[in-house]
């Protein structure tokens, strides 16, 4: 059974600190994705990695995915309140025939 | 706004009662998904629809029932539920292509069922 565990589960930080979040497993993704999940909606994709030691950037954020693609990780520079919400990792791979395989979230708060 | 919607936003209901929940997208899509979301726990995927064909079903109790008349419309029927179902219940849908291992799922806002 492919498995994505996610660390820190909660995580409470000062407005302006750095932080990072990680994805981990012993399987091998194809791709992994980075979703935020805001109080009251669904999750929003954030990024798309699909080739070992490819790193994203978006604004403030920095995605990383393992070199052997069995990892992940989320950076946030300066975090801000509006950073706040649930983020989700979530991993395909051909053993789970290309459907989502999720991990529990790291939920984020940003105290101004 | 996703461009999926879902209703009602919020359900209680008692362990005889029968209701439903509707999903609607407006983006197109061929691949439509529920998925159940309990604290602290990864996304449970229930159900898929491809081309309104269902393609997965993740051992789901029968007392969950899934209907995909067309391409745009995903309902999920409820019987006889457990207070151990109470959840956020989410809809999905994404643009699957052929050879693609990844495609970006989009989500409505959820319905949040109780289960008395």
């Amino acid at each position: 059974t492919q498995l994505l565990e996610q660390s820190p589960q909660f995580l409470s930080i000062q407005e302006g600190e750095n932080l990072t979040v990680y994805c981990n497993s012993s399987s091998v993704f194809s791709s992994l994705q980075w979703y935020r999940q805001e109080p009251g909606e669904g999750p929003v994709l954030l990024v798309t990695v699909v080739t070992g030691g490819e790193v994203k950037k978006l604004k403030r954020l920095t995605f990383q995915f393992g070199d052997a693609r069995k990892d992940s990780s989320l950076h946030i520079t300066a975090a801000q309140p509006g950073d706040t919400g649930l983020y989700l990792c979530a991993g395909a791979s051909q053993d789970s025939n290309y459907q989502l395989i999720w991990g529990a979230g790291t939920k984020l708060i940003i105290k101004p | 706004e996703t461009g999926v919607t879902q209703t009602p936003r919020h359900l209680v209901m008692g362990m005889t009662n029968k209701k439903s929940l509707k999903c609607e997208q407006h983006l197109g899509h061929n691949a439509m998904y529920w998925y159940k979301q309990s604290a602290k726990k990864p996304l449970e995927l229930m159900f898929v629809y491809n081309f309104k064909e269902q393609t997965e079903n993740n051992s789901v109790p029968s007392r969950f029932s899934p209907e995909c008349p067309n391409s745009s419309h995903l309902f999920l029927h409820l019987h006889t539920l457990q207070p151990e179902d109470s959840a956020l219940y989410l809809c999905a849908s994404s643009q699957r292509l052929a050879g693609e291992a990844t495609d970006t799922q989009y989500f409505g806002p959820g319905t949040r069922l109780t289960v008395l």
